[in-house]
């Protein structure tokens, strides 16, 4: 069964902070990893990686992935209250009927001001 | 990226009801995906919906209760049938774009449907 697993379940920093999420995955057929970040209802798209060892960056937030380990993690520098929020990790796979992504339980990040 | 909306944006349903739900795209995608997020949890996907043909359930969810259709490229709707407090969540659709920034296989989600079973 593909399972993806996020770390820590929750966490609390003040702004200006640094996090890091971790996300690791056990699937077949790998096919990519996303980030999504999540404040209502729907999620929102960060990022998408498919290459190990390329940064994907956007603003303060970066992403990386590690293939052969089968983990990617997300940082977010100086972070600002703007940024409290789910952040999900889902990993692409394909199988029979085409392609679909499996979500991890999400990192939920409050930050104080 | 795609465009997407969803009808009703809320709803509050009897038990033993039934609710349609609808999804709408700006333009054409071939990938429609329909997910559950119940309280507190990450996001489930019931069911792939991809136009002229049955949609795919997940291990768990079954078409008696929880029928999609899927009648062209820019719509589908899901049904959640013969409700009971735990569907009690909030549905999601969302379409596979790629044209999008992500490329191929980065999903865009609707706004959301939540729906409260009493």
């Amino acid at each position: 069964e593909d399972k993806v697993v996020q770390s820590p379940l929750s966490l609390v920093v003040h702004e200006g902070d640094t996090v890091t999420l971790n996300c690791s995955y056990e699937v077949t057929n790998f096919r990519s990893l996303l980030w999504y970040k999540q404040e209502k209802k729907a999620p929102t798209f960060l990022f998408m990686l498919t290459s190990s060892g390329i940064e994907k960056k956007s603003g303060r937030l970066s992403s990386i992935l590690d293939k052969k380990e089968l983990f990617s993690i997300l940082n977010i520098t100086a972070t600002q209250t703007g940024d409290s929020a789910v952040y999900l990790c889902a990993v692409g796979v394909s199988w029979e009927y085409g392609n679909k992504l499996v979500f991890g339980a999400g990192t939920i990040l409050r930050v104080k001001s | 990226s795609a465009v997407i909306s969803q009808k009703p944006s809320r709803d509050i349903c009897q038990r033993g009801t039934s609710l349609t739900i609808q999804c709408q795209v700006d333009s054409q995608v071939t990938m429609m995906f329909w997910y559950r997020q119940q309280p507190g949890q990450s996001l489930t996907l019931i069911a792939t919906a991809n136009q002229g043909s049955e949609a795919t359930y997940e291990s768990g969810f079954v078409i008696d209760k929880f029928p999609i259709s899927r009648p062209n490229l820019t719509f589908s709707t899901l049904t959640v049938s013969n409700m009971s407090p735990e569907d009690s969540s909030i549905y999601l659709c969302s379409v596979e774009d790629a044209r999008a920034r992500g490329g191929t296989d980065t999903q865009y989600f609707g706004p959301g449907t939540r729906l409260t079973v009493l």
